[in-house]
């Protein structure tokens, strides 16, 4: 089965602690992304990444790192995570960049206190 | 990125048709997408279309594309409590899927 799979699904953490979001799809995909959804703000892009070791800044990159080691997982990092980040996150996946058949993960609600 | 517009709330009656409406400044868009995402839920692909299409049908959803007034609609027809969601609008934009903020679908019985 198809599939993007986020963990942790849900996470309380406290300010300063570093966190890791994994992501990781079976299906091959070249293109993946990472979002994160505020209430009125719709979804906005974080990172995306075009290919193994290929990634670049999405809409709103501050206080996050990525890394793609590997086609299949694509990580998002907190190094020092601020309550501002507390945010529903959303892993995206796409056998390239047209925007045809993307894929979701179900969301990992973070909450940095 | 680029502007995707869409009313925040809508409210509508039990089997009575649901339109929800989008708009957006990129036209170079090529796809263009409905998610639906229920409380608590993540998002759920309604379905999407091709910027070189008018028009697509998918049992009770119907979506129409105006590419000249950049403008796209989603109806549903003889809407269900169970319809009641959020709806996002999104269209491609380079290397990312620009989202609309959502309208809030509330179904009446």
């Amino acid at each position: 089965e198809a599939q993007v799979t986020q963990n942790p699904r849900y996470l309380i953490t406290v300010t300063g602690k570093k966190l890791t979001v994994t992501c990781s799809q079976n299906m091959n995909h070249e293109y993946m992304s990472w979002y994160r959804q505020d209430p009125g703000l719709g979804l906005r892009q974080i990172y995306y990444s075009m290919n193994v070791e290929v990634t670049d800044k999405g809409d709103v990159p501050e206080g996050y790192k990525v890394s793609r080691k590997e086609k299949r997982n694509f990580p998002l990092i907190l190094e020092s995570p601020s309550p501002n980040q507390t945010s529903l996150y959303f892993c995206a996946s796409s056998m390239d960049s047209s925007g045809n058949t993307i894929y979701f993960g179900e969301g990992s609600w973070l909450t940095v206190v | 990125g680029e502007d995707v517009e869409q009313s925040l709330f809508l409210s509508v009656r039990e089997g009575d048709s649901s339109v929800i409406n989008c708009t957006y400044t990129d036209s170079s868009s090529t796809y263009l997408y409905w998610y639906k995402q229920e409380p608590g839920a993540g998002l759920q692909l309604l379905t999407y279309i091709f910027s070189n299409m008018d028009m697509k049908q998918d049992q009770r959803l119907t979506v129409l594309l105006n590419k000249k007034d950049k403008h796209l609609s989603l109806r549903i027809a003889d809407t269900q409590t169970g319809d009641s969601a959020i709806y996002f609008c999104a269209v491609t934009s380079g290397y990312a899927l620009n989202f609309g903020k959502g309208t809030s679908l509330l179904v009446t019985p």
